[in-house]
């Protein structure tokens, strides 16, 4: 069955750092997903690029898309301690009902 | 900005009573889903909803699962009768064109049976 998974699990950067997470994935998709998740919170909707996009951006978030790897990597420049949570990446397999399949997840600590 | 709303934000039951945990979807959306996460693991996908049927659900949507669109706006999950392992935070979601279109979630449901 289809997995995302995200590298690292956990990442602690100084503010002002750049931190990057990696998701894979197994199957076909039509697009792929980033979440955020604040500690015992609902998922915030970060970004989602399509199986036919390379790069997207949006404010201080940059993903890229390889279909070829079948992986994605979210980059978020200039981070903030606000920026500390738990990021996932989404993919939907190709599924006609458009369910997600949620990797295990990174936990970013941005320190002060 | 629309939002998916899901009440109650945190339900307490006792081992073997029903729940229904209720979702208010983004009014214009047309496909419907329910989620959990097991406290420090990931989301799991439990049941995707289209045009008043069930199109997807996953292993753990067992029998004593259940979805209902009672009305135009309300979208909701009951457990008939709660085991231990049910305690989790329920994530509703909805989207306007499945595959295609961003996915929205709601501020979850957690579920703690004792």
């Amino acid at each position: 069955s289809q997995q995302g998974e995200e590298d690292p699990q956990a990442l602690s950067i100084q503010e002002g750092e750049n931190a990057t997470m990696n998701c894979s994935y197994k199957t076909s998709i039509n697009n792929l997903q980033w979440y955020r998740q604040n500690s015992g919170r609902g998922l915030v909707h970060l970004i989602l690029i399509r199986s036919n996009e390379r790069e997207k951006h949006s404010g201080r978030l940059r993903v890229t898309l390889d279909t070829s790897k079948k992986s994605s990597s979210l980059l978020i420049t200039a981070s903030r301690a606000a920026d500390t949570a738990s990021y996932f990446c989404a993919t939907d397999g190709s599924s006609n009902t458009g369910k997600l399949i949620f990797g295990q997840g990174t936990t970013l600590q941005v320190k002060p | 900005e629309p939002e998916v709303t899901q009440t109650p934000s945190h339900q307490v039951t006792q081992m073997g009573q029903e729940v229904i945990l209720r979702c208010v979807p983004i009014s214009n959306h047309l496909y419907f889903y329910w989620y959990r996460q097991i406290l420090g693991q990931k989301v799991e996908f439990l049941v995707s909803f289209y045009n008043n049927e069930i199109s997807e659900k996953s292993e753990i949507f067992d029998d004593q699962f259940s979805v209902e669109r009672p009305d135009g706006s309300n979208f909701t999950l009951k457990i008939r009768s709660t085991k231990l392992e049910d305690s989790a935070m329920y994530f509703c979601a909805s989207t306007g064109l499945a595959g295609r279109n961003t996915q929205y979630f709601g501020p979850g449901t957690r579920l703690t049976v004792l």
